[in-house]
């Protein structure tokens, strides 16, 4: 069985300060896990993946994240928030097998960037 | 490429009309999904397909069925339309890896439905 849990359903920062986005995840698995953005009425984009290689994987627009087995968390990051970061994130788990459950998404993270 | 494109982007219904949603893909990918995205709720998986002629139930099936002639289509059809599926639709394709997991999802800009 595998699980995501993305612990805020809101984010709110300023323009220029860092953004922090959280995702726990359980899995049975050594998983694969996603971040997708998703802007207002568009579908959702890949930002960054990890599939067992680096640890530390960088996405588009200066995303990055970093998967912590010892914590089960792949938390996102950015820097310095731009306003076009508005958005709302989700972090997924492949699992290694087919079927309904092969893909577990959260429930999503709303960012909003204050100017 | 085209990516992932979906038609039509907008559609209202009267309950108990019938409709498809298309969903086409020009990366030969083998798999495609849809899913469905609710306020609060994320998204829902409704139906999937790991290849042409091979189709599968998601977790919120009921009122929905799909099916896959070719490799590129993927359509949706709407049975008898109720007001609880008012939403929006997504189409996704992507390829699955050497062990089995289904890699970067492509989507589509979605069908915002509503059914009166």
């Amino acid at each position: 069985a595998q699980s995501v849990t993305q612990l805020d359903s809101h984010v709110s920062v300023s323009e220029g300060t860092p953004v922090l986005l959280r995702c726990n995840y359980s899995s049975s698995y050594s998983p694969s896990l996603f971040w997708y953005v998703q802007h207002p009425n568009k579908g959702l984009q890949l930002l960054l993946k990890y599939t067992s290689a680096a640890t530390l994987v960088k996405g588009i627009n200066g995303f990055e994240a970093e998967f912590k087995k010892s914590e089960t968390s792949f938390h996102l990051t950015k820097p310095s928030a731009h306003m076009s970061d508005a958005a709302e994130y989700f972090c997924v788990v492949s699992a290694p097998f087919g079927g309904r459950r092969a893909l577990t998404f959260g429930s999503g993270t709303r960012l909003q960037v204050q100017p | 490429n085209a990516g992932v494109t979906q038609t039509p982007k907008f559609q209202v219904l009267k309950t108990g009309q019938s409709m498809t949603l298309q969903c086409a893909q020009d990366m030969n990918h083998e798999y495609m999904s849809w899913y469905r995205q609710d306020p609060g709720m994320g998204l829902r998986l409704i139906h999937y397909s790991v290849g042409a002629g091979i189709t599968d139930q998601g977790e919120v099936p009921n009122g929905y069925n799909v099916s896959r002639s070719t490799t590129e289509d993927f359509p949706l059809r709407l049975l008898s339309a109720a007001p609880s599926q008012t939403s929006v639709y997504f189409c996704a394709s992507s390829y699955r890896t050497s062990g089995g997991r289904i890699d970067t999802q492509y989507f589509g800009p979605g069908t915002r439905l509503t059914v009166l």
